[in-house]
């Protein structure tokens, strides 16, 4: 069966450009979540949903972060006129029973 | 605050010698934890998840031990092999609502020596 799968792998952009991630989580999976993994930093825990509730949004580093998830299926998060420090590895997790399976990750690099 | 720590940052061995990574978290009333592997490039996969009902966990030549009283687990590898080099994660979630994500210590990068 298929994974976690995000898109895409490598995004180079512009600092001012907006930038849409996009995370397909395992079927069947009611929980995903975004992490963000800067240069030397461990893993930092953005935003989560679970099946049609409203998302905590408080992990989100600033109002530039926003995400998105259409029912139990595809997420996205956008990022608003980047900015060089959100140059990092985002990844995607989904859940079922309590384990969380990541996706490869998008490696993001805003000049 | 809740943070998760992992000793050492760094280990490199021979094969085939048996290893223990460490883990300690700051609070005790964890709703589970987990350890991950993370290769160059590539994203993290799940090794071993442990209840805070549970003491261990074991797979393979892996076995997770929990210790919550003391805020504590170990990632005991037995005759560990090339095959093994990676960075090892351990997580921790304190919410089983999910609501907090996963905390994560900063890993501990394995080198096994062929």
């Amino acid at each position: 069966g298929a994974g976690v799968s995000q898109s895409p792998s490598n995004k180079v952009t512009e600092k001012g450009k907006d930038v849409e991630l996009r995370c397909d989580p395992i079927s069947g999976h009611t929980a995903l979540y975004w992490y963000r993994q800067r240069l030397g930093q461990g893993l930092e825990f953005l935003i989560y949903f679970q099946g049609n509730s409203a998302p905590d949004k408080s992990g989100l580093p600033s109002d530039r972060f926003s995400a998105e998830r259409t029912g139990e299926s595809v997420s996205t998060l956008t990022i608003q006129r980047t900015q060089q420090e959100d140059s990092a590895v985002y990844l995607c997790a989904s859940s079922s029973l309590g384990t969380q399976y990541f996706g490869p990750g998008t490696r993001l690099l805003v000049l | 605050k809740q943070e998760v720590t992992q000793i050492p940052a760094a280990l490199s061995v021979p094969e085939g010698e048996n290893l223990v990574l460490n883990c300690s978290f700051t609070d005790s009333a964890i709703y589970n934890l987990q350890w991950f592997r993370q290769d160059p490039g590539k994203g993290l996969t799940s090794l071993l998840l442990i209840q805070s009902s549970q003491r261990e966990q074991t797979s393979g030549r892996l076995n997770a031990s929990l210790d919550k009283s003391s805020g504590r687990s170990t990632l005991y590898i037995a005759a560990s092999q090339p095959g093994d080099s990676a960075t090892y994660l351990c997580a921790v979630s304190w919410s089983g609502g999910g609501a907090d994500g996963l905390t994560f210590g900063k890993g501990t990068h394995l080198i096994i020596q062929p």
